[in-house]
């Protein structure tokens, strides 16, 4: 079946550090990919998504590229602000877009 | 507007004990789901409705019901609760395929 791994937390970066945070996946066919995150005390929000293979996912700073032939869609910001501190998932829905599958979420902390 | 609305936020209640959890979303989407976030912030599919028919059931215990009235709400019953339900339940929608998927904020269900 389908899965998404995503590299394990947390991340602790300082202030206007660049961020990167892995995720790969395993998935029949040409699957949607997603980024969303989760602030603390707070519900899950898309970040961005991407469709098809070479799409460029972006949003407030923050960017993920769907590689088909490393089936991987790592997430990047150049700069991290305090205020980027939460938990991000990767996420995928598969040929028949009924469900999203997750990955295990990373917890980013940004540091003054 | 909220388009994805649970209620409560927050449940605490005896083992034992019968509860609902209540989700209604205004953005005409067709396909409904229940997600569990365990604390380890861990989510898995629960159940998926698309207009009012179940089409996504994982293997989750009978003790949960899910019920849709109509295509806009998609409750959940817990029958019995034990300790090991404690967890964060999320419900979301979705519009057509290749779509994202939008969350509620969350209901925090805490066994006592």
């Amino acid at each position: 079946g389908d899965s998404v791994t995503q590299m394990e937390g947390p991340v602790t970066l300082s202030e206007e550090a660049f961020l990167t945070i892995n995720c790969t996946y395993t998935a029949t066919g040409y699957p949607s990919l997603f980024w969303y995150v989760q602030y603390p005390g707070e519900g899950l929000q898309l970040l961005l998504k991407a469709t098809k293979a070479d799409d460029k996912g972006s949003n407030k700073g923050f960017e993920a590229t769907y590689r088909k032939e490393t089936t991987s869609f790592h997430l990047e910001k150049g700069s991290v602000q305090v205020s980027d501190s939460a938990v991000y998932f990767c996420a995928l829905s598969g040929n028949a877009g009924n469900m999203l599958t997750f990955g295990g979420g990373t917890r980013l902390m940004v540091k003054p | 507007d909220t388009a994805v609305s649970q209620t409560p936020k927050y449940l605490v209640t005896q083992m034992g004990n019968d509860k609902s959890i209540k989700c209604e979303q205004n953005l005409g989407h067709d396909t409904m789901y229940w997600y569990k976030q365990d604390s380890k912030k861990f989510l898995k599919i629960m159940f998926s409705y698309n207009n009012k028919e179940l089409i996504i059931n994982e293997t989750v215990p009978n003790r949960f019901s899910p019920k849709s009235p109509d295509k806009a709400h998609l409750n959940l019953h817990i029958n019995s609760l034990e300790l090991g339900d404690s967890a964060v339940y999320f419900c979301a929608s979705k519009g057509g395929l290749r779509y994202g998927y939008t969350f509620g904020s969350g209901t925090r269900l805490t066994v006592v």
